[in-house]
């Protein structure tokens, strides 16, 4: 299975400002994805970043606010933009391992807005 | 569209007892794959089992398995001897493998399993 890592795992962060969060696996993959999770809540699928392409978003997320990053085919990066503490949860990132449709999470940013 | 169900917001389970997690789920596509998921409280989430739904067998992986019955769609997760560890939100989630929009892994809203010593 893919090992992947994620950076910060934590941060607490003031309203109206931005936070990058890196992803990075230890294998080359197509598709990335990027989840959140609300407090109390499961996992909403924000956008799907593939390598050399647009990321695809979800019904409710738009670029502005979640702008991502596939430079290569292993890392990516999500952009938590002009934060409100609406935006306080779980990102966690996620890959596909494409031999046989099993998929992978990292350990997840736990970020809270005040 | 794709849909799951978890009907279970809480189950409790006696140390080293066996304990079943409900998941039902709807979709539209022929072939498809289903997962379950451990999320302990640090918030990570753990990739325990996947079963295709052309899969001949139940999927195992250990103390987990899966009870695959297509005709009544459902996924159920077993886990055998629980342990103190298995104490966490456990998720059903699923993907059609046509593409589209059913591509994307579709999650329930998640059982608390507390294991009890």
């Amino acid at each position: 299975s893919a090992v992947i890592s994620q950076k910060p795992s934590r941060d607490i962060c003031q309203r109206g400002t931005s936070l990058t969060i890196q992803c990075q696996v230890d294998s080359q993959v197509t598709m990335m994805f990027w989840y959140r999770q609300q407090p109390g809540q499961s996992l909403t699928l924000i956008a799907t970043a593939n390598q050399g392409s647009e990321a695809t978003y979800e019904s409710g997320f738009v670029i502005d606010k979640f702008p991502i990053s596939r430079p290569n085919l292993t890392f990516s990066t999500l952009t938590v933009s002009n934060m409100s503490p609406e935006d306080s949860s779980i990102y966690l990132c996620s890959v596909e391992n494409g031999n046989d449709y099993e998929q992978y999470f990292g350990p997840g940013t736990r970020l809270t807005v005040t | 569209a794709q849909k799951i169900t978890q009907t279970q917001p809480g189950m409790f389970v006696q140390e080293k007892e066996a304990v079943t997690l409900d998941c039902t789920y709807d979709t539209s596509d022929p072939s498809y794959g289903l997962f379950w998921y451990k999320q302990p409280s640090s918030g990570e989430m753990i990739f325990l089992i996947y079963q295709g739904s052309y899969d001949q067998q139940n999927a195992t992986e250990g103390r987990y398995s899966l009870n695959f019955q297509k005709a009544r769609k459902s996924a159920n997760l077993v886990i055998s001897a629980s342990q103190l560890g298995d104490s966490a939100m456990y998720f059903c989630a699923m993907r059609g493998h046509s593409g589209g929009s059913n591509y994307k892994l579709t999650f329930g809203k998640g059982t608390l399993l507390t294991v009890n010593p």
